[in-house]
């Protein structure tokens, strides 16, 4: 079964370091997104992504976060100088078509723990 | 006033019984409801999904979406300690655009299915 991958699954980065976390997207679909969840928090939206373009955004996705898909598979999201407080799980999510659906598919989640 | 209300539990039950956990929501513009169960530390697996009012069924679990009370349930019937996991409820709109809403995420219920 088709699956959304991410890596890697636990990355450890010093504060204003800058990080890179790596998702490959289910093959056919089109929409890409990032979440995030502190611990013991909701998972929390932070960008989509279609069209080699940003879609949408929320208020967390401020100047430090990027989104890139450099290849024709990976999607990544860019934290330029970290902060104590990015420490959380981060999830990367794609789907088909969301103009008719809206079904998202999550992979596995990177940690990120900022120290 | 939260977006989307979720009791975290823990709810406990014993295996064998029928499970019902719900979310309220106060945007009206969602349409699209999708119920995700998580293991802990690993990311949402897809469980049901819905559009507007209405039931869905799928074996042991049933989608129930109430738009006029802004309500939105899933039962488990004949629960397995298997199913013991952090249910989360999500539900987002489809912009006039047609572009990639994120999803809205209820906190989560943790469930316990006693063997």
């Amino acid at each position: 079964e088709p699956e959304v991958t991410q890596t890697p699954s636990h990355q450890v980065t010093q504060m204003g370091q800058e990080v890179i976390l790596r998702c490959v997207p289910i093959s056919n679909h089109l929409y890409f997104y990032w979440y995030r969840q502190i611990l013991g928090q909701k998972v929390e939206f932070l960008v989509s992504f279609y069209n080699n373009e940003i879609s949408e955004k929320s208020e967390i996705f401020d100047d430090q976060f990027s989104v890139e898909r450099p290849d024709g598979s990976n999607f990544t999201l860019k934290i330029r100088s970290t902060k104590l407080e990015d420490s959380a799980m981060y999830f990367c999510a794609s789907s088909e078509d969301p103009s008719w659906k809206n079904i998202q598919y999550f992979g596995a989640g990177t940690r990120l723990s900022v120290l | 006033q939260k977006e989307v209300e979720q009791d975290p539990g823990p709810l406990s039950v014993p295996e064998g019984a029928i499970v019902s956990l719900n979310c309220t929501y106060s945007n009206s513009a969602f349409q699209y409801f999708m119920w995700y169960r998580q293991y802990s530390r690993k990311g949402p697996e897809l469980l049901m999904y819905t559009y507007s009012s209405g039931n869905k069924e799928d074996g042991r679990f049933t989608a129930q979406v109430d738009k006029s009370s802004k309500y939105i349930s899933l039962f488990i019937r004949d629960s397995q300690p298997s199913d013991s996991a952090t249910y989360l409820c999500a539900m987002t709109s489809l912009d006039s655009g047609g572009g990639a809403d994120g999803l809205t995420f209820g906190k989560g219920t943790h469930l316990i299915i006693q063997p």
